[in-house]
């Protein structure tokens, strides 16, 4: 069973347009919420994170937003760059897990210029 | 300060080979895990190792072993190579049960 899911798979955005990448959770115990990113042959990169007890961070133009009843969290990119041109991962683990992750499957973005 | 670092940056081995990959933790930091990414899927877990011990592992088979020296650095170490082992192989660090994980560039193993 996949513990997280991530959509979509693919992603097209003008420059300056808001990416949204959407992910939903199936453990309630999970309480950390991080997102990457990677660019190709490179390692994911630590973008922002969140805990569940808030409902949304902000980070310069990245956001996420977070509803723990729905057991869902997304990743808003305002004013997206073609720069921001990469895959994004969200993950998911829980306190005392000894930080083991489950990632979803990703989102590859495409800014066009 | 130097980030998580791998190596060998690529690999090519024979099917039934053995393969030993290499991290070296973010300065600070105490514990590795590795993951399994294969192309356009999500990183997968493997294992874990803390104060050198493995602490948690993922669905993989007993051919995937690994240990952690004195200096926080880890190997992988994988026997008798499939194909399906092909993938990018991940380290990442972080500080005891500190949830930041930092990745590595990765080693892209090929197996033919």
């Amino acid at each position: 069973q996949q513990q997280v899911k991530q959509s979509p798979q693919s992603l097209i955005v003008q420059k300056g347009g808001i990416s949204i990448i959407n992910c939903a959770y199936e453990n309630t115990a999970f309480d950390y919420f991080p997102w990457y990113q990677q660019f190709p042959g490179k390692g994911p990169a630590l973008l922002i994170a969140i805990r569940p007890d808030v409902s949304e961070k902000k980070e310069g133009r990245f956001t996420i937003s977070f509803n723990k009843s729905a057991k869902q969290f997304s990743l808003h990119i305002m004013d997206s760059q073609p720069g921001d041109s990469a895959t994004y991962f969200c993950a998911a683990s829980k306190e005392g897990n000894f930080n083991k992750f489950y990632f979803g499957s990703g989102t590859k973005l495409n800014v066009k210029p | 300060d130097a980030g998580v670092t791998q190596s060998p940056t690529h690999l090519i081995k024979t099917r039934g080979q053995q393969v030993t990959l290499r991290c070296s933790p973010k300065s600070g930091h105490d514990t590795v895990s590795w993951y399994q990414q294969a192309l356009g899927q999500g990183p997968q877990f493997i294992f874990q190792y803390y104060e050198e011990e493995e602490r948690q592992r993922g669905n993989f088979p007993d051919r995937f072993s690994g240990h952690q020296f004195p200096n926080y650095s880890s190997e992988l170490n994988v026997n008798a190579l499939l194909l399906g082992d092909s993938a990018l192989y991940l380290c990442a660090s972080s500080s005891g049960v500190g949830y930041e994980q930092y990745f590595g560039p990765g080693t892209r193993l090929t197996v033919t």
